[in-house]
């Protein structure tokens, strides 16, 4: 079974407009963290948020936030304000296990910001 | 501050040949993973080093080896080149303090590998 599950290959977004990209795991341990990377034509993958398995609160950085649904085990990344620099492609990870730095990546969704 | 600075950027190889790659972490981070970004099989792992030792490994071949120096840096070898090696190689780098840690894992530009 997929770890890391993104169902949405590609998403086309006008700017300013806010967009949800989704992102569903599985695990059975109960200390994880989940991760979501940037990863412009450049191919460096840039670190966008992260959520922990016991934080209580959603992470926020910025115009992203986390939406943890820790029930439903998914975690869309959900961007504010959408700009033209936003066009990438976005991955969601999970580490499992604290102390093993091992990152499980969704396969993506590339966002295209339209203006 | 510096972030991870991952040499070459780009390197052309023929099959059969070998290449190492190397990995600067952010100072003061002690782990450091590498992956393998193709468009078919996406990003995989391949290992982790913290403090000199290799801590996890990903399903590769042996011919995917790497080693990590008391400063922390890091390289990776592919011995043998073949053609399904071409791809995008990424390190990250991480504090790793165990449940401690935040989480945050940063990672380098890559390098990109061409085997003809």
């Amino acid at each position: 079974a997929q770890k890391i599950t993104q169902t949405q290959p590609g998403m086309f977004v006008q700017e300013k407009e806010a967009v949800t990209l989704d992102c569903t795991y599985d695990t059975s341990d109960p200390s994880y963290g989940l991760f979501w990377y940037k990863q412009p034509s450049s191919g460096e993958m840039i670190f966008l948020i992260y959520q922990g398995s016991y934080d209580q609160q959603n992470a926020t950085e910025g115009r992203y936030s986390l939406n943890f649904q820790k029930a439903r085990k998914s975690a869309n990344l959900v961007i504010s304000a959408s700009q033209l620099g936003d066009s990438a492609m976005y991955f969601c990870a999970m580490r499992e296990n604290f102390g093993n730095e091992k990152l499980t990546f969704g396969t993506g969704t590339r966002l295209t910001i339209i203006p | 501050k510096a972030g991870v600075t991952q040499t070459p950027r780009y390197l052309i190889k023929t099959r059969g040949q070998q290449v190492t790659l190397s990995c600067s972490p952010i100072s003061g981070h002690r782990s450091v993973s590498w992956y393998q970004q193709t468009p078919g099989q996406g990003l995989q792992f391949l290992f982790e080093y913290f403090s000199e030792t290799q801590r996890n490994k990903g399903n590769f071949p042996g011919r995917f080896s790497g080693r990590q120096f008391s400063n922390s840096r890091s390289e990776m070898n592919v011995s043998t080149l073949e053609l399904g090696d071409s791809a995008l190689y990424l390190c990250a780098s991480s504090l790793a303090v165990g449940a401690a840690n935040t989480g945050e894992l940063f990672f380098g530009e890559g390098s990109r590998l061409t085997v003809l």
